[in-house]
């Protein structure tokens, strides 16, 4: 069965920190990959996606993600962390194209930041 | 413009009522999606629309859940005879093609 992992479960980081967060998955085709993130008290909000094309997104407010096929994985990278980016952080999986209409989100278990002033 | 919105935002019941949350999606998005957000297990996928097909109910924990979409626009997430174990945050998304956009949710209490 599809399943996606995030390694972190809660990062402290103090601001200016680089942020990185691990997002591997498990499943050998054609895959959709999104960040989605969660602020305190607001909705799910999405912060990047990736397709296909180059494996290195790029997102709102400053985020990155890679793409490494071989490694299942897509990791979010942001270099210069704010107070404001204190948040829940959720990585999903769909099927890609050719798997159907129906693009069920296949979710993490997300992982809190906290940023420091 | 007008993004998803849920209602009620919050509900609190008792053991073995029946409970029915809403969904108004983005105008023009032809699929919507139910997914439960619950302490501990994440967000899972509980049943998606698609125009006028058949839904795919695959992720309904049980025969206590039913959902329904009228005029391939609103809807409407049923839950009968709740019971505790259904205390979550159901989340509802739709989405014109490819990415999901989200309401705010609503939290569900049972007690």
């Amino acid at each position: 069965a599809q399943s996606v992992s995030q390694h972190n479960h809660h990062v402290i980081l103090s601001e200016a920190a680089s942020l990185e967060l691990g997002c591997n998955y498990s499943y050998g085709g054609t895959v959709n990959l999104f960040w989605y993130v969660q602020y305190p008290g607001q909705h799910l909000q999405l912060l990047l996606k990736y397709f296909s094309g180059d494996p290195l997104v790029k997102g709102i407010k400053g985020f990155e993600a890679e793409f490494i096929k071989s490694k299942f994985s897509f990791n979010l990278r942001k270099p210069s962390v704010q107070w404001s980016d204190t948040a829940e952080y959720f990585c999903a999986v769909n099927h890609g194209v050719n798997a159907g209409n129906n693009r069920k989100l296949i979710w993490g278990l997300g992982t809190s930041l906290a940023v420091n002033p | 413009g007008a993004g998803v919105s849920q209602s009620p935002s919050n509900k609190v019941t008792e053991k073995g009522k029946d409970v029915e949350l809403r969904c108004d999606p983005i105008s023009g998005h032809t699929a919507l999606y139910w997914y439960r957000q619950s302490l501990g297990q994440g967000l899972e996928f509980l049943i998606y629309f698609q125009g006028n097909s058949a839904p795919d109910k695959s992720g309904l924990p049980s025969d206590r859940f039913s959902a329904e979409r009228t005029g391939g626009s609103v809807s409407t997430l049923t839950i009968q005879r709740t019971q505790q174990e259904d205390s979550a945050v159901y989340l509802c998304a739709s989405s014109p093609s490819e990415t999901q956009y989200f309401g705010p949710g609503t939290r569900l209490l049972v007690l």
